[in-house]
């Protein structure tokens, strides 16, 4: 069965570097969840959209961004890296007329040097 | 604010029963109990859910006693495979919920 997709798997950036991390939902999935798991840390949600909009968002820094498109991918936009945002960074997806249950990612590692 | 209350961790003997426990004192009538779990670095793992009887699927049993404050998940016979971080997580199913993920109990299960 398809899963959730997560790319790239692992990214290495320079500080105040750019990165973008995309998540391809499970077929006729209509929303996304990002979270983000630091060393030894519990993953900690994010954002979340539902049918292209934002329905969520949690402890999310200002710089980051994200969308959903029309295909229902989604992109994770970080912006001026720090050290503290290497991380490993988990997109879920899940179709709300069911029971909700969120399939998850294999993730993508954010290493920032 | 955590909703759920798991030891850090515990262990068991491989083949034998594994049981969870999990508190969730204040959850609320429409919140459902839900277990993931993380093995080492990969993506969290839907296991089971329930809101108020007693679930089995075929990877658990998740037990929720009758005035919903707490419950167990119960792996019936514990492989290496099964070691792992395991969250209780209770949750609006619908509604756009998402999982809001406690420290989880860390589960080694020995040869």
């Amino acid at each position: 069965a398809a899963g959730v997709i997560q790319s790239p798997r692992h990214l290495i950036k320079e500080k105040r570097e750019t990165a973008t991390l995309k998540c391809y939902p499970i077929p006729r999935h209509d929303t996304v969840y990002w979270y983000q798991q630091g060393p030894g840390q519990d993953p900690q949600f994010l954002i979340s959209f539902y049918e292209k909009m934002q329905s969520d968002k949690g402890s999310i820094p200002d710089r980051f961004s994200a969308q959903q498109f029309s295909d229902y991918h989604s992109e994770l936009n970080m912006s001026s890296l720090e050290l503290g945002d290497s991380a490993l960074y988990f997109c879920a997806s899940c179709r709300q007329i069911n029971t909700g249950e969120l399939f998850f990612g294999e993730g993508s590692r954010l290493t920032v040097l | 604010d955590a909703k759920t209350t798991q030891p850090p961790s515990m262990d068991c003997a491989e083949g034998r029963a594994a049981n969870l426990p999990c508190n969730h004192s204040t959850i609320s009538g429409n919140e459902y109990v839900y277990w993931y779990r993380q093995i080492h670095s990969q993506g969290p793992q839907y296991i089971i859910h329930g809101l108020k009887n007693n679930e089995t699927n075929e990877m658990a049993s998740l037990i929720i006693t009758e005035d919903r404050k707490s419950s167990t998940l119960i792996l019936p016979h514990a492989t290496l495979r099964d070691t792992a971080v395991y969250y209780c997580i209770v949750r609006i199913t619908g509604a756009n919920s998402k999982l809001t993920f406690g420290k989880g109990i860390t589960l080694s299960v020995r040869p």
